[in-house]
C-alpha cells in the first residue's frame, strides 16, 4: 500500500508570509498525486493535482506544487498567504487495491494565518 | 456540479446501538469511499466500492460493514457502535481515484456515548 508523510501537524504564519508544506510518499513508479483542502466548516476540496508532464503544478487561489521524482516529493507552495487561507492542507496518492484504485491521505497540515 | 449529500451533520448513538449513515450521489459515479476523520490522523480508508454491490475493505473496516444496492447510494453501517467510532465520517464519489478528483460530503459527526 502507499504510505504518504506530510511533515508538519501545525504550521502558523502571518498574513504575506511564504508558505510551503511538506509531503513524501512511497510508491516509487508512476504517481498521480493531489493535493486537497478543507476550510473551517466545510467539506474537503481538491486543490490541485500532478498526473504528468510539467512537475510545477498551478492550482486555485494561486497555490502551487512541485514533483520532485527524485526525492517522492510534491510540496505544496504559494509566495504570500492570507488569513483565508486558514484551512486544513491534506496530500494524497491514489494506489491500486482490489478491483479499482484507492486514495491515500497524509495526516494533514493544519494551517493557522495571523492577520 | 458535483453533489454529494450525507443524511445527518450529527447524530448521538448510544453504545451498542446499530447505526446507518447514508451517503448519496448525483454524478452517476462508479466509486465510492467512507473515511473517517480524526484530529492528527487525518483520513483513513474504511470501505470503499468500485460498482453496485461490490465492496472492498480499506485500511480500517473492523467494526464496519458497507451496503450499495444503488449506484448513487453507499450506506456506512456501525454494527454494534462503541465510543472509539466517535468521529467525523466522510463519503466520497469520484469517477475513479487515480485520475479524477474524488468529491466530498459535508461529513457526519457521530457522537457515541
Amino acid at each position: 500500500a502507499q504510505s504518504v508523510s506530510q511533515h508538519n501537524h501545525h504550521v502558523i504564519l502571518s498574513e504575506a508570509a511564504s508558505l510551503e508544506l511538506g509531503c513524501n510518499y512511497s510508491y516509487g513508479g508512476t504517481v498521480n498525486l493531489f493535493w486537497y483542502v478543507q476550510y473551517p466548516g466545510q467539506h474537503l476540496q481538491l486543490l490541485l493535482k500532478y498526473f504528468s508532464g510539467d512537475p510545477l503544478v498551478k492550482g486555485i487561489k494561486g497555490f502551487e506544487a512541485e514533483f520532485i521524482k527524485s526525492k517522492f516529493s510534491f510540496n505544496l507552495r504559494k509566495p504570500s498567504v492570507q488569513w483565508s487561507d486558514t484551512a486544513e492542507y491534506f496530500c494524497a496518492v491514489p494506489y491500486s487495491g482490489a478491483g479499482s484504485y484507492q486514495l491515500t491521505f497524509g495526516k494533514g497540515t493544519k494551517l493557522s494565518v495571523i492577520p | 456540479d458535483v453533489k454529494v449529500t450525507q443524511s445527518s451533520r450529527y447524530l448521538v448513538k448510544r453504545t451498542g446501538e446499530k447505526v446507518f449513515l447514508e451517503c448519496v450521489q448525483d454524478m452517476d459515479h462508479e466509486n465510492m469511499f467512507w473515511y473517517r476523520q480524526d484530529p492528527g490522523l487525518g483520513l483513513r480508508l474504511i470501505y470503499f466500492s468500485y460498482d453496485v454491490k461490490m465492496k472492498e475493505k480499506g485500511d480500517i473496516p473492523e467494526g464496519y460493514s458497507v451496503s450499495r444496492e444503488k449506484k448513487e447510494r453507499f450506506s456506512l453501517i456501525l454494527e454494534s457502535a462503541s465510543t472509539n467510532q466517535t468521529s467525523m465520517y466522510l463519503c466520497a464519489s469520484g469517477r475513479d481515484a487515480y485520475n479524477s478528483p474524488l468529491h466530498f460530503g459535508n461529513g457526519t459527526r457521530l457522537t457515541v456515548t
